[in-house]
């Protein structure tokens, strides 16, 4: 089945610094989306991206569909203390089900 | 403007008993699917469903798990004879039937099997 790779599994920071994470797949996908998990609760949808080469941001946060359409990245800047969680992407395609990557753990230092 | 709603956020159960999850989806959402997440782990895929119909139970195991989501009430994911093993993050996601939508999730229920 298809799989997807997130990059690094777990990352520690000083607040201030800026982030990137990717994500990696074998196969093709139409949408990529992007989600943060606090602990206790469910993911929230930060980005998503419909079409290959797309670059989105929303406030500190800028997500790109890559040109392959096999992978997408998340880029953070200037890390603040509630940037910690964890973030996972999904591909998706119509009439798929949606794929989750196993999320990469960012913590943040002061 | 209320999310998707998962109840009860906590469920307490002792080995062979029956566990009931239950969400209700977003306003004029139709597809739900349910997820679960063990401890510092990602998110598996259980079981995908629109009114009155399962469209994927790929993820699900064959016994003892059943899901139904029906024509009016929350969508319910039933767990029989339950083991230590099921205590894990229970999460329900929706969308609506338009191309591509984003899935939006509900907070979990957090099931604990003593």
């Amino acid at each position: 089945g298809q799989q997807l790779n997130q990059s690094p599994q777990s990352m520690f920071i000083q607040e201030g610094e800026d982030v990137s994470m990717n994500c990696t797949s074998s196969s093709i996908f139409n949408t990529w989306l992007w989600y943060k998990q606090d602990p206790g609760e469910g993911p929230v949808l930060l980005i998503a991206l419909y079409k290959a080469g797309e670059l989105t941001s929303n406030g500190r946060l800028t997500a790109q569909f890559g040109i392959t359409r096999k992978d997408s990245f998340l880029n953070i800047s200037a890390s603040i203390p509630s940037d910690v969680g964890i973030y996972f992407c999904a591909g998706h395609n119509y009439g798929q089900n949606f794929v989750f990557g196993p999320g990469t753990r960012l913590s943040v230092l002061p | 403007n209320a999310g998707v709603m998962q109840n009860p956020r906590h469920l307490v159960r002792r080995r062979g008993q029956e566990a009931r999850l239950r969400c209700s989806p977003m306003k004029g959402h139709s597809h739900v699917y349910w997820y679960r997440q063990l401890p510092e782990e990602g998110l598996k895929f259980m079981v995908y469903l629109q009114k009155e119909n399962i469209i994927d139970e790929s993820g699900m195991p064959k016994e003892r798990f059943s899901a139904e989501f029906p024509k009016e009430g929350p969508s319910i994911l039933r767990i029989q004879q339950v083991v230590r093993g099921d205590s894990a993050a229970y999460f329900c996601a929706s969308s609506p039937t338009i191309y591509n939508s984003p899935l939006h999730f509900g907070n979990g229920t957090r099931l604990t099997v003593t």
